[in-house]
């Protein structure tokens, strides 16, 4: 089946640094990739959607200069979180389909991200 | 708005006991339903889902029926086993707004030999 991965699976850094996320899809072509974004005890909000070769589209609330996202290749997706604060720490899944429409998601583990 | 709720857990059953984790949720369009499964260490994978009303998805054995009358996807399965201890996401996707995915807050469920 198809397989999304993501790197690193956790990380901590400090407060005014930036981190990087990676999500690959390892056996398929990623059209689009979704970064959500999970609180403890809480859903996976959706962050943006990214298409292969343009500007991501955020939702509202989320602050684009913040969390950048780039989707360079159809296998490569990365989240850089810049100048981390503590309110930062998340879980943070990405998801990837190989067409635009929802039914096609495919999820990585997520990334633990603690800014301390 | 839409939204998903489901219950909470931790869920402890004992190896074939009846599963039952309820899920609902409100919507303004017509949505799809999934249920998606999270193992330990791994993304989340679609369970089974249900795109119109009264449609039954099903998968290994886990069922839901999409309700519109009383707005719920509750998740039975007659008989778990241990591997199915992991972590349960009841979501929908609204056609209207295309991509969308509402997810509940996960249910997580452990089975005991």
């Amino acid at each position: 089946g198809a397989v999304v991965s993501q790197h690193p699976s956790w990380v901590i850094c400090k407060s005014g640094t930036s981190v990087k996320i990676e999500c690959r899809s390892l056996d398929f072509q990623a059209t689009t990739m979704f970064w959500y974004r999970q609180f403890p005890k809480q859903s996976l909000m959706l962050m943006a959607t990214s298409n292969e070769g343009s500007k991501a589209t955020y939702e509202q609330g989320v602050e684009k200069d913040k969390f950048l996202i780039n989707h360079a290749s159809l296998t490569l997706s990365t989240l850089t979180v810049t100048s981390a604060h503590p309110e930062d720490s998340s879980f943070y899944i990405c998801s990837a389909s190989q067409t635009s429409g929802w039914q096609e998601q495919y999820f990585g583990p997520g990334t633990r991200l603690t800014v301390t | 708005g839409n939204s998903v709720t489901q219950m909470e857990g931790p869920v402890t059953l004992s190896e074939e006991a009846f599963l039952t984790i309820n899920c609902t949720y409100t919507a303004t369009g017509y949505p799809s339903l999934f249920w998606y499964v999270q193992y330990p260490g791994e993304g989340l994978q679609l369970l089974l889902k249900a795109t119109k009303a009264d449609d039954k998805g099903s998968n290994k054995g886990f069922e839901a029926t999409y309700r519109k009358e009383t707005t719920s996807f509750h998740l039975e399965k007659g008989s778990v086993q241990v591997s199915d201890s992991a972590v349960y996401f009841c979501a929908l996707s609204d056609p209207d707004t295309g991509n969308q995915f509402y997810f509940g807050t996960g249910t997580s469920l452990t089975v005991i030999p």
